[in-house]
């Protein structure tokens, strides 16, 4: 069984692209979070989905950022208009059912330059 | 609002020698607690989780923690370290009140470093 997958790895955008970053959850697993680890800090939430809802988005930036989780396919997070502020680490996580421990992916490291 | 503080943000050890990484939380409601491990440049691995009864919890690698409900503390311990073990590691909690968020609440982290 293969674990939560994150693509790309790493990602260079440069001030003002947009970055767009995918996570497949393991098998099974309808419930997806997204997190930030910014250099220094701790993880922070910043969205719960399930397919195709949006459940807790209160981590979420008020600007810019947009997450979604279809049916079919991947969970992906979208920052448009990138800054140098959002250059951090974005984990993906997924669990089986409410309630469950989450088991996280390898991450997306997003580079703003 | 649920908090979590990592009392150590550094914990230097000798090889073969125990450690201890303290964590505290803050709830007003019932949280499942759990410890995460960070190695460089890689995702979290679960270490062990408290969800409900027996307060001692072991996980892999051999280490284990103990929740306490009245200090409300989660501490991490390993009689013996390997260099192997070097690492961050993160403490976090989880509302499980019904209708409460889903996320998790991790520490700032605790990094261990092993030495020969």
């Amino acid at each position: 069984n293969a674990g939560v997958m994150q693509n790309p790895r790493h990602l260079v955008r440069r001030r003002g692209q947009e970055a767009r970053l995918r996570c497949s959850p393991m098998k099974g697993h309808s419930h997806v979070y997204w997190y930030r680890q910014l250099p220094e800090e701790g993880l922070k939430f910043m969205v719960y989905l399930q397919k195709e809802n949006i459940i807790d988005e209160s981590g979420m930036p008020k600007e810019r950022f947009s997450a979604e989780f279809p049916k079919e396919g991947p969970s992906i997070l979208r920052i448009q208009q990138v800054v140098r502020g959002d250059s951090a680490a974005y984990f993906c996580a997924s669990s089986p059912v409410r309630l469950s421990e989450q088991y996280f992916g390898p991450g997306t490291r997003l580079t703003v330059t | 609002a649920q908090s979590v503080t990592q009392l150590d943000s550094q914990v230097p050890v000798f090889e073969e020698a125990p450690v201890e990484l303290r964590c505290n939380y803050s709830s007003s409601v019932s949280v499942y607690l759990f410890w995460y491990v960070q190695y460089p440049n890689q995702g979290l691995q679960l270490l062990l989780k408290y969800l409900s009864g027996s307060t001692l919890v072991k996980g892999i690698n051999g280490f284990e923690a103990e929740f306490n409900k009245s200090q409300t503390s989660f501490h991490l311990r390993k009689p013996s370290v390997h260099i192997s073990d070097t690492a961050e590691y993160f403490c976090a909690v989880s509302d499980i009140t019904q209708g409460g968020s889903e996320k998790l609440v991790f520490g700032k982290g605790t990094k261990l470093t092993v030495n020969p």
